[in-house]
């Protein structure tokens, strides 16, 4: 079956450097999106990528979506202690629909 | 917040038994999906509901099932509980491609 990881699992990073997390899919998606959950907390929805190429910004964050839709990252620029959580991408498969696999996840611990 | 609420928030049952878990979609949201979560893994997909029907299933055997009411509000019923089913439910109403997650359902099966 279709299987979406994302490497690294887990990243320990001195607060201001930076930080990325990869996400690949085996096989083409129609849209990819990133969640942000905090521990004990439940997924909150960060971002929706839909073009090939795209990227997108949000201050700190920015998310790109591979030019074959098969791959996205998630870069922070200079890290915060709020930005602390596992980072997961989900990847739907078919257009039309709402059905999403979620990635293995990011863990992000940022050490002040 | 989302807007999105589960109950319970915590349920502890024992292998064998039945569960239902409950969850009220934001005001317009007339689809939702169920995730099974694990300790430590990304949500799995369970199933989707739009406008009352079924509209999709992941790779989840058929004691999974699911319901929706006319008002969005929607319900997982698991039965004959196995030890694996212990996880975090969540549900995710959904608008314009955006998943509103709820704070979720721990189950603990023993």
């Amino acid at each position: 079956g279709q299987q979406v990881m994302q490497i690294p699992q887990y990243q320990h990073v001195q607060e201001g450097e930076d930080f990325t997390t990869y996400c690949n899919s085996s096989t083409t998606l129609s849209n990819i999106q990133w969640y942000k959950q905090r521990p004990g907390g439940h997924p909150v929805f960060l971002i929706q990528l839909v073009k090939s190429g795209e990227v997108k910004k949000q201050k700190r964050l920015t998310f790109q979506f591979g030019e074959a839709k098969k791959n996205s990252s998630l870069h922070i620029t200079a890290t915060q202690t709020t930005d602390v959580g596992t980072y997961f991408c989900a990847g739907s498969p078919t257009s039309g629909t709402y059905k999403y696999i979620f990635g293995t996840g990011t863990r992000l611990k940022v050490l002040a | 917040e989302t807007g999105v609420t589960q109950s319970p928030t915590h349920l502890i049952k024992t292998r064998g038994q039945q569960v239902t878990l409950r969850c009220s979609s934001q005001s317009g949201h007339n689809t939702v999906s169920w995730y099974q979560q694990a300790l430590g893994q990304g949500p799995q997909f369970i199933f989707q509901y739009y406008r009352e029907e079924e509209n999709g299933r992941g790779n989840f055997p058929p004691r999974f099932s699911g319901l929706q009411f006319p008002n969005y509000s929607s319900e997982l019923n698991v039965n004959a509980l196995e030890l694996d089913d212990s996880a975090l439910y969540l549900c995710a109403s959904i608008k314009y491609n955006e998943q509103f997650f709820g704070p979720g359902t721990r189950l603990t099966v023993l």
